[in-house]
């Protein structure tokens, strides 16, 4: 069985960076067969993909044009993890971030309220 | 990019009546290697992350109870509950895996009238 746990802090203050993790068991961050995301949710943008990392002959990852300039996803295969990393934040990232494999999204982390706020 | 609309936005629905979500995509998401639509749908309820119920457009995930089916091809879509249950009220989302970058409908609510 899949598992994903997120770890990571709550609040991030205006300006700084957004730093989140999330851990995998039953499966392989390395996995070809597969691609590790990152999703956020708010009122106001709903359902909102971010990025995702995934592995083939080489490691790739791709980014939502909304955060290109902000983002890195990676994986650490020696921890079987993947993170999540949005610099320069502001209230407008407010949001429940979750972690997901796959394409059609069968398993999730548990979500993450992220505040943004001095 | 492509984008996901749903209709209605909210329904109320009597206990073991049916309930229909359409999805209507911006351009046909039929990924031709497998002649499968690359649809999802999930139920959300509050305070939990989506779940998936459907994949394929019409490919029920395991453990997901028979009453919750979908259908469709090419832009437009649909997801029946057949019978409603209590437990069904929740927030219905579909979202498409044809492409980069993911995209999800903004969501259907359910309840129970």
């Amino acid at each position: 069985q899949v598992q994903l746990q997120q770890s990571g802090p709550g609040l991030v203050k205006p300006s700084q960076t957004l730093s989140l993790t999330c851990a995998i068991s039953g499966d392989s961050v390395s996995s070809n067969t597969t691609t590790w995301n990152w999703i956020r949710q708010s009122p106001s943008r709903g359902l909102e993909w971010l990025g995702r990392t995934y592995q083939r002959s080489r490691w790739f990852n791709d980014y939502a044009v909304s955060v290109k300039s902000r983002i890195t996803i990676n994986a650490d295969t020696s921890a079987n993890q993947f993170s999540l990393q949005l610099n320069t934040v502001t209230p407008e990232d407010t949001a429940v971030y979750y972690c997901a494999r796959g394409w059609a999204l069968k398993y999730w982390g548990q979500g993450t309220l992220v505040t943004v706020s001095s | 990019d492509i984008v996901m609309t749903q209709s209605p936005d909210s329904l109320a629905v009597s206990l073991g009546e049916r309930a229909t979500i359409n999805c209507k995509s911006s351009q046909t998401i039929l990924y031709s290697s497998n002649n499968k639509d690359s649809l999802a749908w999930y139920q959300q309820k509050s305070g939990q992350p989506p779940k998936l119920l459907i994949s394929g457009a019409s490919t029920r995930d395991s453990g997901v109870p028979d009453r919750f089916s979908g259908s469709g091809s090419g832009t437009d879509f649909t997801l029946t509950i057949s019978s409603l249950q209590a437990e069904d009220v929740a927030v219905y989302y579909c979202q498409q895996y044809y492409n980069s970058p993911l995209t999800f409908g903004p969501g259907t609510k359910v309840d129970i009238k």
